[in-house]
């Protein structure tokens, strides 16, 4: 079974613009989440969807939103974007709610932002 | 916020049990505990979780004290491979909270 794609795995932004990054579950896979990860921050939820409709949201501003597709299927995007959005993006796929089932991450999205 | 608390880093020699503490004394009832590792550059992994039965996989082992209020994961035959970046969540099975990460525990494996 394939594992978790990401699309683009590398990404060069300058300030002010919009971007929009890809994620692909695992089939049969209905929950996806996105993180963001710096060197000082940590790994931080940013949220997750579940069945189409966002089911839990981190403490990140609405320059950050998402959407999920029938297909499961889910893309991020992060608006008038900021030197601070550098960062790693990973996305993570469970079966049920994130809470309930292991979560599989895939390789991530590294966006800069200059 | 997170829930948990483990040392930063930690050596361990290739070849020996590599044990990996982590604190979570608030951990309530209904509260898994989960490890997850994060080899440099690449997404986290899902190692091992656990109610209050210590848990074995073919990854590692799982020891949750009595009480609960830690845990330690055990690498048993520690491999160059598994130096990485070692979390430790604890949340609710059924809940909807989101996952959240900690600091975790920096492991070096020494050849």
């Amino acid at each position: 079974k394939a594992g978790v794609t990401q699309t683009p795995r590398y990404l060069i932004k300058t300030r002010g613009q919009q971007v929009t990054l890809s994620c692909s579950p695992i089939s049969g896979h209905r929950s996806v989440s996105w993180y963001q990860q710096t060197p000082g921050q940590g790994l931080q939820f940013l949220f997750e969807y579940f069945s189409e409709t966002q089911r839990n949201k981190g403490n990140f501003p609405g320059r950050f939103s998402g959407r999920q597709f029938s297909n499961s299927r889910s893309e991020m995007n992060v608006s008038t974007l900021e030197l601070g959005d550098s960062a790693l993006y990973l996305c993570a796929s469970s079966s049920g709610l994130a809470g309930s089932y292991e979560q599989y991450f895939g390789p991530g999205t590294r966006l800069t932002v200059t | 916020d997170a829930k948990t608390t483990q040392p930063p880093s930690m050596d361990c020699a290739e070849g020996r049990a590599a044990n990996l503490p982590c604190n979570h004394s608030t951990i309530s009832g209904n509260e898994y505990v989960y490890w997850y590792r994060q080899i440099h550059s690449q997404g986290p992994q899902y190692i091992i979780h656990g109610l209050k039965n210590n848990e074995t996989n073919e990854m590692a082992s799982l020891i949750i004290t009595e009480d609960r209020k830690s845990s330690t994961l055990i690498l048993p035959h520690a491999t160059l491979r598994d130096t990485a970046v070692y979390y430790c969540i604890v949340r609710a099975y059924f809940g909807n909270e989101k996952l959240t990460f900690g600091t975790g525990t920096r492991l070096t494996i020494i050849p």
